[in-house]
């Protein structure tokens, strides 16, 4: 079974500061990656997925992941934050190969101070 | 963009009661899913659905759950008997099939607050 560890439960970080939320999975087999944002009092919203391809995958609004397969990572990152990212963050995974269930992390609350 | 909705938003309800949690997947949508995220706790797994039969249901999906897709539009999760522990967000998704790999993602729903007292 694939499993999410996501370190930090939360991060304060200071407006137009750089910011990473780590992701680490485990799994046996090859799989999927993903990041999901709840903002508050609101559904989960797909930010950014690795399916397969290009290591580096971008989201619209400016962030960033890297899948590094040796580490087993999927950190998030963003040169630049803003007021309006303050929100929950969930790493997830799963399986490759058609529509699997996904498996998520704990979550990291990011809090952006202006 | 298409939505996932889900209705009510809020639900409070009796411990012992039934209680129906609707959602309505984005139309060209084949796999159903419900999740749930207790509070202050991962968001876990509950059930998928497709052509009309349960794909897959995780340990928690006893036998005081059941979903169903009733119109060919929404698609329900029933509870038979609620628990104070069942009280959580619970979120619908749908998933279209994948032409592509690049396809590939689940929509979610804004979640429904089932507050069991």
């Amino acid at each position: 079974a694939q499993s999410v560890t996501q370190l930090d439960s939360q991060v304060p970080v200071f407006e137009e500061a750089p910011v990473e939320l780590r992701c680490n999975y485990s799994s046996s087999v090859s799989v999927y990656l993903f990041w999901y944002v709840q903002y508050p009092n609101q559904g989960l919203q797909l930010l950014l997925k690795y399916l397969s391809g290009s290591t580096l995958v971008e989201s619209i609004n400016g962030f960033e992941a890297e899948f590094n397969k040796s580490q087993t990572s999927f950190h998030l990152r963003k040169p630049s934050v803003h007021i309006s990212d303050t929100a929950e963050y969930f790493c997830a995974v799963s399986l490759r190969g058609g529509y699997q269930k996904v498996t998520f992390g704990i979550g990291t609350k990011l809090q952006v101070i202006p | 963009e298409p939505e996932v909705t889900q209705t009510p938003s809020h639900q409070v309800t009796q411990m012992g009661q039934e209680v129906i949690l609707r959602c309505v997947p984005i139309s060209n949508h084949l796999y159903f899913y419900w999740y749930r995220q207790i509070l202050g706790q991962k968001v876990e797994f509950l059930v998928s659905f497709y052509n009309n039969e349960i794909s897959e249901k995780s340990e928690i999906f006893d036998d005081q759950f059941s979903v169903e897709r009733p119109d060919g539009s929404n698609f329900t999760l029933k509870i038979r008997s609620t628990k104070l522990e069942d009280s959580a967000m619970y979120f619908c998704a749908s998933s279209e099939l994948p032409d592509r790999e690049y396809n590939y993602g689940y929509t979610f729903g804004s979640g429904t607050r089932l507050t069991v007292v």
